[in-house]
């Protein structure tokens, strides 16, 4: 079955330090890929999304790009803030057949310090 | 244009006792979704509704659970005869076609 994989937390970073969480995935054909973000006491936001491969997702300073060799779909961003502070979740929908079944990972908690 | 929304956002609920979720799509979806988190696990999807049909549940767990979504009105994830391990958040989410997903807030359920 479709699988989501990513780095387990928690993650603390200082202000303006880069941000990795790396994400790898299992599915057949070609899935697509998202990052969602919940805030405490919210709902998940979509972060960023890639359709197929090598797409390059990007919004707030955050980016990820789809990579169909190695299966993953790390997210990175150069300058992190205090407001960055949240879990990120790792998905994908499969191509084909249910194709609106959301698989995540557990998602990785980050916090940022002044 | 307001954005999914879903209460109670907290419930607590004794072993045995029904629980009612609801879920208001944004204006103009028809399409909702239903995932469960459980504590210290990802969202894992339950079940796909479009106006008055269920399209998809193979998520759901066979007995206690039950959704709907009538053509008037929120979308609705019954528990029945709850036990301790339904305390989850519940989140909707819904799109315009099976496209992106729109998530709301979630209601956190607790199971006494």
């Amino acid at each position: 079955g479709n699988s989501v994989t990513q780095m387990e937390g928690p993650v603390t970073l200082s202000e303006e330090a880069f941000l990795t969480i790396n994400c790898t995935y299992t599915a057949t054909g070609y899935p697509s890929l998202f990052w969602y973000v919940q805030y405490p006491g919210e709902g998940l936001q979509l972060l960023l999304k890639a359709t197929k491969a090598d797409d390059k997702g990007s919004n707030k300073g955050f980016e990820a790009t789809y990579r169909k060799e190695t299966t993953s779909f790390h997210l990175e961003k150069g300058s992190v803030q205090v407001s960055d502070s949240a879990v990120y979740f790792c998905a994908l929908t499969p191509s084909g057949a249910g194709s609106y079944q959301l698989t995540f990972g557990k998602g990785t908690k980050l916090s940022v310090i002044p | 244009n307001a954005g999914v929304m879903q209460n109670p956002r907290h419930l607590v609920r004794r072993r045995g006792q029904e629980a009612r979720l609801r879920c208001s799509p944004m204006k103009g979806h028809s399409h909702v979704y239903w995932y469960r988190q459980l504590p210290e696990e990802g969202l894992k999807f339950m079940v796909y509704l479009q106006k008055e049909n269920i399209i998809d549940e193979s998520g759901m767990p066979k007995e206690r659970f039950s959704a709907e979504f009538p053509k008037e009105g929120p979308s609705i994830l019954r528990i029945q005869q709850v036990v301790r391990g339904d305390s989850a958040a519940y989140f909707c989410a819904s799109s315009p076609v099976p496209d992106t997903q729109y998530f709301g807030p979630g209601t956190r359920l607790t199971v006494l």
